[in-house]
């Protein structure tokens, strides 16, 4: 089984911070990590796929980076609204599996 | 508008099967992967299953023994059913649907169902 391992589990930023969350996984995964955002009771929502590609909707602060074992998300200029658990998800082997979390909490 | 419902049971008692149903609206659950996820109180999320789009299945080896998944075409349906539950089972269960090929993102989850294994 892939272990991903994010770092860190927590960060406490300002508005309009650039903020780096990286996922570093156990064995090579191609480029078959994905992020989401999850606020307080509400459902995961995806935001990059494939590492790097934006998924529909989702605000161009959002990027992402990475191949092989590393990947980085990056929130350009942070916003409030941020606020929120971030995930990264691998879908190169079974079983799938998820990082442990990211908490971002805006000062 | 592609959506997803979970239904089921919220309390289930232990030693007994958790049952759960996601309905979808707005694709076929035969042109796409859909996924089974949970996620405990404070926890992170935890990967179950999928269902492939030929029905074909694929569990999480630490729940592999207690596992099956299904599928009912005609109602756009696919479910969940785990057995022998205990307390480290509650937690809130998503369905997923994999948003293209079998290895992108997950783009559409139901809102969650929680369940509470308690006698």
């Amino acid at each position: 089984e892939i272990v991903l391992t994010q770092s860190p589990d927590f960060q406490s930023v300002t508005p309009k911070e650039k903020v780096t969350i990286t996922c570093r996984a156990s064995q090579s995964i191609g480029g078959n990590l994905h992020w989401y955002q999850q606020k307080p009771d509400q459902s995961p929502k995806l935001l990059i796929k494939y590492a790097s590609q934006s998924f529909s909707g989702v605000p161009s602060r959002f990027s992402g980076s990475g191949s092989g074992t590393d990947f980085t998300l990056t929130i350009n200029s942070l916003e409030a609204e941020d606020a929120a658990t971030y995930y990264c998800h691998q879908s190169s082997s079974l079983p799938h599996s998820f990082g442990q979390g990211t908490k971002l909490e805006i000062k | 508008q592609v959506q997803l419902q979970e239904s089921g049971p919220g309390l289930v008692k232990p030693s007994e099967t958790l049952s759960l149903t996601c309905t979808v609206s707005g694709a076929s659950i035969t042109t796409y992967y859909w996924n089974w996820i949970r996620q405990s109180a404070g926890k992170g999320l935890e990967w179950i299953g999928r269902v492939s789009t030929s029905g074909s299945t694929n569990y999480n080896p630490s729940l592999q023994s207690r596992l099956t998944m299904s599928r009912d075409t005609s109602k756009n349906q696919f479910s969940l059913k785990l057995t022998s539950v205990t307390a480290a089972d509650t937690a809130v269960y998503y369905c997923a649907r994999v948003g293209g090929a079998a290895t992108t993102g997950l783009d559409y989850w139901g809102q969650g169902a929680l369940v509470t294994v308690s006698s």
